[in-house]
This record gives C-alpha cells, sequence and structure tokens, in this order.
C-alpha cells in the first residue's frame, strides 16, 4: 500500500511570510505526528493528531499549528516565518493504539526561509 | 522529556568491518525503536525492542536491548556501503510522540 506523502518536497520563503505543509498518511492509520529535523537539534516532535483532535503537543512556539481533516490528512502550518525555521519537517504516520507509537515516515519537506 | 544519548556521534569505516554504535538514557523506557534515515529521506523503521535482554537480528544487524531498560546497542556485521546513514533511536513519550536521539552517522567506504 501506499505510503506517507507528503507535499511539496521543497519549499523557498522568505521571513515574515507563512506557510502550509500537507501530509497523507498511510491508509487506515488515524494518527498524524509532525516532527522538526534540523542539524542542530535533531528531530524534534512539533504534535500530534488522531481523529481530527491534537493528543500532544512539543515545546515550539504558537507560530506552529496544524490540524487533521477528517480523512486523516493532516496539515501544518508555521505563521511569520524566521530563518531558524529553516528545516525538514517530516510527517509520521501510525495506527495510533496500543502501547507502541511504530511511526512511518514520509520523505519530508526541506523548508527554507531566506 | 528524557533525553536519549547516542554514541559515536560519527563513524566512517571499510566495507566489511563490523561496528557498534549505542543508545543510553538515565531512565527506564517501556519499548525502543531503531530507524535509519538516508540523505533526503525520512526515516525508516528498522525494530522495535520491547523486552529487556531482547536480542533481534535482521540480516547483518542485531539489536540488543538492556537487561535494565536503560540502554540499547545495533551492530552491524560485515558492513557495506549500503549500510551508509543517520541511525537514530527513538522511545515514546508521553504516549503519542517519539523522543528521538541525534543519531549515529555512519558512512561505509568501498
Amino acid at each position: 500500500k501506499a505510503g506517507v506523502t507528503q507535499t511539496p518536497r521543497y519549499l523557498i520563503k522568505t521571513r515574515g511570510q507563512q506557510v502550509t505543509l500537507s501530509c497523507s498518511p498511510i491508509s487506515g492509520h488515524r494518527s498524524v505526528s509532525w516532527y522538526q529535523q534540523t542539524p542542530g537539534q535533531g528531530l524534534q516532535f512539533l504534535f500530534e493528531y488522531f481523529s481530527e483532535t491534537q493528543r500532544n503537543k512539543g515545546n515550539f512556539p504558537g507560530r506552529f499549528s496544524g490540524r487533521q481533516f477528517s480523512n486523516s490528512r493532516s496539515e501544518m502550518n508555521v505563521s511569520t516565518l524566521e530563518l531558524g525555521d529553516s528545516a525538514l519537517y517530516l510527517c509520521a504516520s501510525s495506527l495510533g493504539a496500543g502501547t507502541y507509537t511504530e511511526a512511518f515516515f514520509g520523505q519530508g519537506t526541506r523548508l527554507t526561509v531566506v | 522529556t528524557q533525553l536519549l544519548e547516542q554514541s559515536p556521534q560519527f563513524l566512517s569505516i571499510q566495507e566489511g568491518e563490523n561496528l557498534t554504535v549505542y543508545c543510553n538514557s538515565s531512565s527506564v523506557f517501556s519499548s525502543l525503536q531503531w530507524y535509519r534515515q538516508e540523505p533526503g529521506e525520512g526515516p525508516v523503521l528498522l525494530v522495535t525492542v520491547v523486552t529487556g535482554g531482547e536480542v533481534k537480528k535482521l540480516k547483518r544487524l542485531t539489536f540488543q536491548f538492556g537487561d535494565a531498560r536503560k540502554d540499547s546497542s545495533l551492530h552491524i556485521t560485515a558492513a557495506q556501503p549500503g549500510d551508509t546513514g543517520l541511525y537514530l533511536c527513538a522511545k515514546g513519550d508521553s504516549g503519542y510522540a517519539l523522543n528521538f536521539g541525534k543519531g549515529t552517522s555512519l558512512l561505509v567506504t568501498p
């Protein structure tokens, strides 16, 4: 079956702009998580959605937000972009139930803020 | 959030050599996952270890979960250039988030 699909793959934005990234999870997966990956900080958890509800949020400013639709597709939005927001943004999907959060990642969206 | 420390940070070896990378925490974790990430791609799940002392094998890769469930190791036998990548360990945090170590970047040259 199809894997996790993230669009777009690459984005270049200017400081102060906003951006929306999209993620389509594996069919049947109801949980979608977002992560930011930078060389200095590694992979950091942004937030997780399950059945359109945010269940957990990482330690990021309010400029970072997300949502999940009834078909489990998810979007994340970053407003008032800063240079430090340049990163690889990864989406992961999982069944969302049970003890172990086995996550399947998309290829990511590479965001560059100039 | 409990930190996961991975070592070494970088590793460059010749094809055919063996290697071990480590993942340590000061706290017990209920399960641990290992991922491999290639440049420009998302991490790919290799294995989940759950039981203290558990050993899992995936072809030339051997994963071990410490008896006290505070550490894990990944051993690669006869490394190949295709093993090149970033090896990440991760534990479930707050139920629905993964807490990742910073990874071990492995380069295997022919």
